[in-house]
């Protein structure tokens, strides 16, 4: 069945750093890809999409390109904030463009130090 | 509208108890769906409506659950004979149909969850 994987966390970093999040995907055929956020005391919300390979989906200075080749979908900010501190699902679904059941990642949970 | 809701916000309960959850989709959303989220894990899908017709269950779904969506609108997850194991936080979504042309993504939109916890 459809899986995915995220990079082992907590992550903590200091502000204005680079950040990575890995996210490998297995799954059959073309599924479309997701990252979501989870805020301390609010709901899940969608932070970019991909819907097919190559793509890159970006929202609030977040990046992560569907690479098909590698299977990865890794979310990366050049210069993080205090605000970003929150939890990080990578998440997968199948169908067209991605409108069906998603698949979640275990999540990374992001704290940002002043 | 404000978004999806869910009732209640928190459930405490005891083994073996019956407990009943409800969400509210944004209007004219025509899915709706269900997942549980344990603590540090990611959700979990559980099943989700196109209308008042379920049209996916997931293997999570033992004979314990059910849910329903009588008119298409609200819908409503039970729990029966509630164990520990159920502890989890369940989540709803919902998302418009999916129409015009094939190369849209509806966003699913989710509510703040129902906490349960099972003494």
């Amino acid at each position: 069945g459809d899986s995915v994987t995220q990079m082992e966390g907590p992550v903590t970093l200091s502000e204005e750093a680079f950040l990575t999040i890995n996210c490998t995907y297995t799954a059959t055929g073309y599924p479309s890809l997701f990252w979501y956020v989870q805020y301390p005391g609010e709901g899940l919300q969608l932070l970019l999409k991909a819907t097919k390979a190559d793509d890159k989906g970006s929202n609030k200075g977040f990046e992560a390109t569907y690479r098909k080749e590698t299977t990865s979908f890794h979310l990366e900010k050049g210069s993080v904030q205090v605000s970003d501190s929150a939890v990080y699902f990578c998440a997968l679904s199948a169908g067209w463009f991605g409108n069906e059941k998603l698949t979640f990642g275990t999540g990374t949970r992001l704290t940002i130090i002043p | 509208d404000t978004g999806v809701s869910q009732d209640p916000r928190h459930k405490i309960t005891k083994r073996g108890q019956n407990v009943t959850f409800r969400c509210d989709p944004i209007s004219e959303h025509n899915r709706l769906y269900w997942y549980r989220q344990t603590l540090g894990q990611g959700p979990e899908f559980l099943t989700y409506f196109q209308n008042e017709a379920q049209l996916e269950k997931s293997r999570l779904l033992s004979d314990r659950f059910s849910a329903e969506r009588p008119k298409g609108s609200f819908s409503t997850l039970e729990i029966q004979r509630t164990e520990q194991g159920d502890s989890a936080m369940y989540l709803c979504a919902s998302r418009e149909r999916t129409s015009g042309p094939k190369n849209s993504y509806n966003e699913q939109f989710f509510g703040p969850g129902t906490r349960l916890t099972v003494l």
